[in-house]
């Protein structure tokens, strides 16, 4: 069974320029998380789907970050014009179902000069 | 203050010997997970608990929800158990799920 896969691996940008990051969660996992891993520090969530739905994205800056799941499969988070304090490696995780264990990809790592 | 504490904070052990990682919760949590970050930045999950216990291989875990805490214990660490600990408690009364993260126990093992 395939894990969690996450594109790219690295990224590197100046401030103001925009970036995506892509998700393929397990296959048959209905929920998917966004994290955000500031360095030396534990994963805070940003945002999660179930299925297509949003659930939760309170903790999504909203005016320069956004998150889609259009068909309920991969997902894409994108930053719109970046700031140094966004540096940080970017978690997907999967669940089969809400509360159940989590499957997490290997990280986008993001740097913002 | 912190909902999930972890302690202790950072521990260094030589290998084969035995050690045990805790979280205190302040929050009525229903399960929990335990995660390791290795020096690659991975993070694989280890157990997900229930109250009770599991064991695999040379760790064990246990989750008292009445005493709000949980532990890890590794037995004859390995080198590759290297890596940050992190545990997770999923706190009852949410009506939009959250995983309530520790701060994490960094772990060296030395030869």
């Amino acid at each position: 069974e395939a894990g969690v896969t996450q594109s790219p691996r690295y990224a590197v940008l100046q401030e103001g320029q925009a970036v995506s990051f892509w998700c393929d969660p397990i296959s048959g996992h209905d929920t998917l998380y966004w994290y955000q891993q500031p360095r030396d520090q534990g994963p805070q969530l940003l945002v999660y789907f179930r299925d297509e739905a949003v659930i939760d994205n309170s903790q999504l800056p909203s005016d320069r970050f956004s998150a889609v799941r259009p068909k309920g499969t991969n997902s894409t988070l994108k930053i719109q014009s970046a700031k140094q304090g966004d540096t940080a490696t970017y978690l997907c995780a999967s669940s089969f179902v809400q509360g159940n264990t989590l499957y997490f990809g290997a990280g986008t790592r993001l740097s913002v000069l | 203050g912190d909902k999930v504490k972890q302690s202790p904070s950072a521990l260094s052990l030589q290998e084969g010997t035995n050690s045990a990682l805790r979280c205190n919760f302040s929050i009525a949590a229903t399960t929990v997970q335990w995660f390791l970050q290795n020096p690659r930045g991975s993070l694989i999950n280890l157990f997900y608990l229930v109250p009770g216990t599991k064991e695999n291989g040379r760790l064990k875990s246990a989750f008292d929800s009445k005493e709000s805490y949980s532990t890890l214990h590794i037995r004859d660490a390995q080198l590759e158990d290297s890596g940050t600990y992190f545990c997770a408690a999923e706190a009852s009364g949410d009506s939009n799920y959250q995983l309530i993260w520790g701060s994490g126990t960094k772990l060296i093992i030395k030869p």
